[in-house]
């Protein structure tokens, strides 16, 4: 089955600094990475994805890129805000198939003022 | 429009006591999933419901019964339970489109102390 591996799992920033968090997964069927991020305490919420039929998509300070051949995909956060401290958790699934994502492990992010 | 809810926020059990966890969406989705959350583990998923009347074991399904009641609501049962199920229970549904996996809207979230 998918196995979905994140890195790193914990990362410190500094206000205005650019984070990057980095994903791997092994199931080459999947064509769906959507990125979820948990404020303590809450709940996951989308924050962006990408199908397989791009290879780059950005919204606002948030952008995430997909390079299949390598089966990777990452998140970048430009202009870092103490607000966007928190888990951020990157998934795969198929397009058509099982209807289950499987997420990594997570990556918690702390953007010091 | 409320969303993914769940019930109970927190509870504390005892070893081998039963409980049932509550989860309904009032977005017409067709899935409906349950996870656990343990720190550094991420997401795992125990069950899913693809559709009304089906269901499938997830990654870690051991200890745990799942009833897709109807299209709406999914319960998650912990028959006799253990320490090791002190989690974070998370609720989620999707609404699959044309063959598209979309995206999962989560619950707010069941904290599980088990003594």
């Amino acid at each position: 089955g998918e196995n979905v591996e994140q890195h790193p799992s914990t990362l410190s920033v500094q206000e205005g600094d650019s984070a990057v968090i980095k994903c791997t997964y092994s199931d080459s069927a999947s064509n769906y990475f959507p990125w979820y991020k948990q404020e303590l305490g809450k709940r996951p919420q989308l924050i962006i994805d990408i199908r397989s039929n791009v290879g780059e998509k950005k919204d606002q300070r948030i952008a995430v890129t997909l390079n299949k051949t390598a089966k990777h995909f990452s998140l970048h956060i430009t202009e870092t805000q103490p607000e966007d401290s928190a888990v951020y958790f990157c998934a795969a699934g198929v397009q058509g198939g099982s209807e289950k994502l499987v997420f990594g492990k997570g990556m918690k992010l702390t953007v010091n003022p | 429009n409320a969303g993914v809810t769940q019930t109970p926020k927190f509870q504390v059990l005892k070893t081998g006591q039963s409980m049932t966890l509550q989860c309904a969406q009032d977005m017409n989705h067709n899935s409906m999933y349950w996870y656990r959350q343990d720190p550094g583990m991420g997401l795992r998923l125990i069950y899913y419901s693809a559709s009304e009347g089906t269901t499938d074991k997830g990654e870690v399904p051991n200890g745990y019964n799942v009833s897709r009641l109807n299209k709406r609501e999914f319960s998650l049962r912990l028959e006799s339970a253990a320490p090791s199920q002190t989690s974070v229970y998370f609720c989620a549904s999707h609404l699959l489109s044309g063959g598209a996996v979309e995206t999962q809207y989560f619950g707010p979230g069941t904290r599980l102390l088990v003594l």
